[in-house]
């Protein structure tokens, strides 16, 4: 059963607007979200994260919500440049170890 | 530089021909794990290890071994490789699994290994 949902495998948007990844969860559980970015031939790299005692988190152009009724999350990149365009997983922890998403493949076209 | 190193980056092999994967990193980290990709379920854990001597199960352990016997390393051991295990494969490590602050910590990922077995 999976725990962390990435329900659209593609997103294409154009360069300069803004991109929204989406992920959703099952497990109540979960306290800490992180987000991976992943280019073709390299492993994943952290991107971005969140506690479960916070609604927001925000890096720059990267923006990390966290709506734990709905347990959902959501990345917003603004604004989106064709170098974002990559495999983003969320993952999910409760005791350290993650459990991550499907992947969602951003393409950001110039 | 700081990294994690996995060897080989391809491989292709054949049913039951034993074969190994390894892991190094060089930032003294404590915490060391496994994970395959496959197409429309993401990354999966197989083994992860917390320490020296410490390695446990993780979702998809069947068919995979481990070992721990120094910090920096952490080799992934198919005994029998069947077609199944065809995947991308990728370790990772961290400082430790919590941060001081009681956080996930950051895991680092190796470049990944394109296991083929026919």
């Amino acid at each position: 059963d999976q725990q962390v949902k990435q329900n659209s495998p593609s997103l294409s948007v154009q360069e300069g607007r803004i991109s929204i990844l989406n992920c959703d969860y099952t497990n109540s559980m979960f306290d800490y979200f992180l987000w991976y970015k992943k280019y073709p031939a390299e492993g994943p790299t952290f991107l971005i994260s969140i506690s479960s005692i916070k609604d927001k988190n925000e890096d720059g152009r990267f923006t990390v919500f966290l709506n734990k009724s709905a347990k959902h999350l959501s990345l917003h990149i603004v604004p989106s440049q064709p170098g974002d365009s990559a495999v983003y997983f969320c993952a999910s922890s409760n005791t350290g170890k993650l459990i991550f998403g499907q992947g969602t493949t951003l393409q950001v076209k110039p | 530089e700081a990294q994690v190193t996995q060897n080989p980056r391809y491989l292709i092999t054949v049913t039951g021909k034993k074969l190994t994967v390894t892991c190094s990193q060089n930032m003294n980290h404590e915490y060391m794990s496994w994970y395959r990709q496959d197409p429309g379920l993401g990354l999966r854990q197989i083994y992860y290890s917390m320490n020296v001597e410490v390695t446990d199960k993780g979702d998809v352990p069947e068919g995979y071994k481990v070992s721990r016997k120094e910090k920096r390393n952490f080799p992934l051991i198919l005994e029998s490789p069947s077609p199944n295990q065809t995947s991308l494969y990728f370790c990772a490590s961290s400082l430790s699994l919590w941060t001081s602050g009681g956080s996930t910590d950051t895991q680092y990922f190796g470049p990944g290994t394109r296991l083929t077995v026919l």
